[in-house]
């Protein structure tokens, strides 16, 4: 079954160290997403791929990147992380059609100490 | 630009109770709605969805309307279980703005036996 996976599930850090999450997906879709989520604020858009070596800003992208060398990947990257960067990540995916679905892998929940 | 508001929670029900989760929502175009629902320690899965106003969305019971004149689309359930238990996000997909999702803060339900 197709499906969408990230890497690590859970993750303790230290501020200023450089942390990558990884997200795999099987569906084949063209439009990936990585969202962070926090209480109080729901799900905010982080970054997000039209296609490989497509990158786009979301709503809160600073001190995150992301890259997409091929259609099942995209990492999120955290240059140096800070305290404010501790939530629960998660990664989407959905096709370039208009019905719209967003299929989410399970989340990674970061730490910065 | 587009928005969702959702109610405040948390929502805390006895079982076989009555359920109502307003939704509401500003957006240009002819947006689709959405509710997701996040169990505890997953990612979020669509629940139900609705393309164009009038249709009504219905999965597991629950279900919901869009209504194009109030801008709402609340979610319902005529009688919850402990099983329904989980967070509850209404979400707006508008091809006139990208292939971007937003998202309400999230409704966190509780349902005791």
């Amino acid at each position: 079954d197709a499906e969408i996976t990230q890497s690590p599930r859970h993750k303790i850090t230290e501020t200023g160290r450089q942390v990558t999450l990884a997200c795999h997906q099987t569906w084949n879709h063209n439009n990936m997403f990585w969202y962070r989520q926090d209480l109080g604020h729901g799900l905010r858009l982080i970054h997000y791929s039209y296609g490989v070596q497509d990158t786009n800003k979301g709503e809160v992208s600073d001190g995150y990147s992301v890259s997409r060398s091929n259609t099942e990947d995209l990492p999120l990257t955290l240059e140096s992380a800070a305290s404010s960067q501790t939530s629960v990540y998660f990664c989407a995916s959905s096709k370039s059609s208009n019905t719209g679905e967003l299929f989410f892998g399970e989340g990674s929940r970061l730490t910065v100490l | 630009g587009n928005s969702v508001t959702q109610m405040e929670g948390p929502v805390t029900l006895s079982e076989e109770a009555f359920l109502t989760i307003n939704c509401t929502y500003t957006a240009t175009g002819y947006p689709s709605l959405f509710w997701y629902v996040q169990y505890p320690g997953e990612g979020l899965q669509l629940l139900l969805k609705a393309t164009k106003a009038d249709d009504k969305g219905s999965n597991k019971g629950f279900e919901a309307t869009y209504r194009k004149e109030t801008t709402s689309f609340h979610l319902e359930k005529g009688s919850v279980q402990v099983s329904d238990s989980a967070v509850y996000f209404c979400a707006l997909y508008s091809p006139d703005t990208g292939n971007q999702f937003y998202f309400g803060t999230g409704t966190s339900l509780t349902v005791i036996p």
